[in-house]
């Protein structure tokens, strides 16, 4: 599982609760991405960010915040304002100029 | 914005038999079709990508065609194992866009 981590593997929000995942690459990729998956839904693009202190919203970021302070690291956070957040996160980096996507293990997010 | 259509969802064949997944997408400026495998519990892997300017590729068992004017590509698996069960995801990007991706097609091979 080198180069693009993903943390906690599985995690539980209580109502009302904002929880953060984590997605830490050591590949030195300059583009990071959120997806949410869910059965028969395919991958959906939550957010992204193509260079440090600079993010987008994808096609779904309500209830959904991101920053991107270093290179290395991009996190989710999932706000009481997501009222269903029970999915399956996965995290992804691309090298610049190179459109494969690289993922994460992913995280499994469920509402208490 | 691009929009991707993918079938069938799940699709179930014989050890040894083809198999096909179909996508169609709406923007006419995509230029570049991925496809992912994901096996279960694991995460999605890019298997065979095709661009525009091409119309075919193939990798051993695995090939994608695509056709510009009718807007769809396809994934052909030959001589299946049960190794290819899995989810097959499709994708299309638009030149400097999002990568959008189909629904998924469950693969299964039965022995």
């Amino acid at each position: 599982d080198g180069g693009i981590t993903q943390s906690p593997k599985y995690l539980f929000r209580k109502e009302g609760q904002n929880v953060t995942l984590s997605c830490e690459q050591n590949l030195n990729h300059d583009a990071m991405y959120w997806y949410r998956q869910d059965p028969g839904q395919g991958l959906r693009l939550i957010y992204y960010s193509q260079i440090v202190n600079d993010f987008q919203k994808g096609d779904i970021a309500e209830g959904y915040s991101v920053s991107r302070e270093k290179k290395e690291s991009f996190p989710l956070t999932v706000t009481s304002a997501q009222k269903n957040p029970t999915a399956f996160y996965l995290c992804a980096s691309t090298e610049w100029g190179n459109e494969n996507l690289f993922f994460g293990s992913g995280t499994q997010l469920s509402v208490l | 914005g691009e929009n991707v259509e993918q079938h069938p969802s799940t699709l179930s064949v014989q050890e040894g038999d083809s198999a096909v997944i179909k996508c169609t997408y709406s923007d006419s400026a995509s230029n570049y079709f991925p496809w992912y495998k994901q096996e279960l519990g694991k995460r999605p892997q890019l298997i065979i990508d095709i661009r525009s300017n091409v119309g075919e590729k193939k990798d051993q068992r695995i090939a994608v065609t695509l056709n510009k004017t009718a807007k769809h590509f396809s994934l052909h698996i030959t001589e299946t194992q049960p190794e290819d069960s899995a989810v097959y995801f499709c994708a299309a990007k638009a030149g400097g866009g999002k990568l959008i991706f189909g629904q998924g097609t469950e693969l299964s091979v039965k022995p």
